[in-house]
This record gives C-alpha cells, structure tokens and sequence, in this order.
C-alpha cells in the first residue's frame, strides 16, 4: 500500500536553511508535491516535481528527488519567521482508475531568531 | 475569483446529529475530495469524486456521506455513526487526468458538545 513518511518537526534559525525530508513507498507517483498549512488554515501548494526530474528550483525553495530511494526533499533557503508552518509531502498515485494524493503526517516547521 | 469555498468555518455538533459540511469549487474541476486531519496525522481521505454523480470511498468513509449532484457541490455529511467526529475537515478539488495540483479550502472545523 502508499505510505509517505515524514519527520514531525523541525526548528532552525532565522536566515538559515531548512530542510524537510520525506520517504514514500509507490514507486509509481507520478508527481510528488510539497504543501504549505498556516494555522487554521487550508493547504497552499508549494511546489510538485514530476517524477522523471530529479531537482526543481523555485526561488528560494529547492526541491530534490531521489527515485531510487524514494526520498524527496524540501530545501528552504533563508527561512524567515514567515514561513513557520506545517509543510506536508504528497504524491499522486493511481488507483483503481482514479488519481489520489497520499499525503504524509506534516512537518511542523518552527523558525527562531 | 475563483476557488474553492467551505463553509461554515466552525461547527458544533451535539451527539446523535448528523451535520452537512458545504464545498463549492468555480474551478471548473471534475475531481473532488474530502480530507480529514487530525493533529500528528496528516490528512486522511474520506470519500472523493472524480466526476457528477459518481464517488469512491476513500481510507476513513464509514460514518460519512457524500454526494455529487453538481459538479460545483461536493458536500460531505458526518453522520451519527462517526464516532469520533471532532476534527478538521478540508475540501480539495483539481482536473482529472493529468492534474498537477489540487487546490483546497480553508476548511470546517467541527467538535462534538
């Protein structure tokens, strides 16, 4: 079955990097997503990678997959108090005929002067 | 704009009552679904729909509901049967086949009093 795996929480220092990892298991995704949630609040994408890519740079978020060993990362560069949140790990996967996203537990993400 | 729309933002549920949640998306999306999340857990899919009266169940169904009598409406109800009910709900919705994303609501919190 699908099962992506997460640390639950992170803490860095204002300005420097953040990284969050994550492990999945169906070596069939198809994309694989990083999802940002604020308190009470919904899920806001990030950023995905599609699955015959082994990096994807967005600004200051860089996001690296290593499809042999299923692990996906998230790379936060010069991590401000704006981006404490829970950061969720997806990836899409067909099923039945259908597409479903199998999200991980999230990453609480806590930035400290 | 669009996007996608929940309401009510807070909901309270005495015991043995059934409540409807409301998700109503101007995406023009064919795929819809509910999530709930519970604190440590991540998101678990409860029932999804990939087109107008059609749906699946998803990992956590039994005491819930759905239907799709339009494309735009996705409601979910959380029936007396559900036996811990008291948790954060988040609709999502995206195009089918070849989506990249799906885009979600700010989501219905609802706790049993």
């Amino acid at each position: 079955g699908e099962d992506v795996e997460q640390s639950l929480f992170l803490s860095v220092r204002e300005g420097d990097s953040s990284v969050i990892n994550c492990t999945y298991t169906d070596s069939s995704s198809t994309y694989l997503y990083w999802y940002k949630q604020e308190p009470g609040a919904g899920l806001q994408l990030l950023t995905y990678i599609f699955s015959n890519m082994d990096m994807k740079q967005d600004q200051r978020l860089t996001v690296l997959l290593n499809k042999k060993d299923k692990h996906l990362s998230l790379r936060i560069a010069d991590t401000q108090t704006g981006d404490s949140a829970i950061y969720f790990c997806a990836e899409r996967t067909w099923e039945g005929g259908y597409n479903k996203l199998i999200f991980g537990a999230g990453t609480r993400l806590a930035v400290h002067p | 704009d669009g996007g996608i729309t929940q309401s009510p933002k807070y909901l309270f549920r005495k015991e043995g009552q059934n409540v409807t949640l409301s998700c109503e998306q101007n995406l023009n999306h064919d795929a819809m679904y509910w999530y709930r999340q519970d604190p440590g857990q991540g998101l678990r899919l409860i029932y999804y729909s990939q087109i107008v009266n059609d749906f699946q169940k998803g990992d956590i169904a039994e005491g819930y509901s759905v239907s799709r009598e339009k494309k735009e409406s996705f409601p979910l109800t959380v029936t007396s049967a559900q036996k811990n009910p008291t948790a954060f709900y988040l609709c999502a919705s995206s195009t089918s086949g070849t989506a990249t994303e799906a885009f979600f609501g700010q989501g219905t919190r609802l706790t049993v009093v």
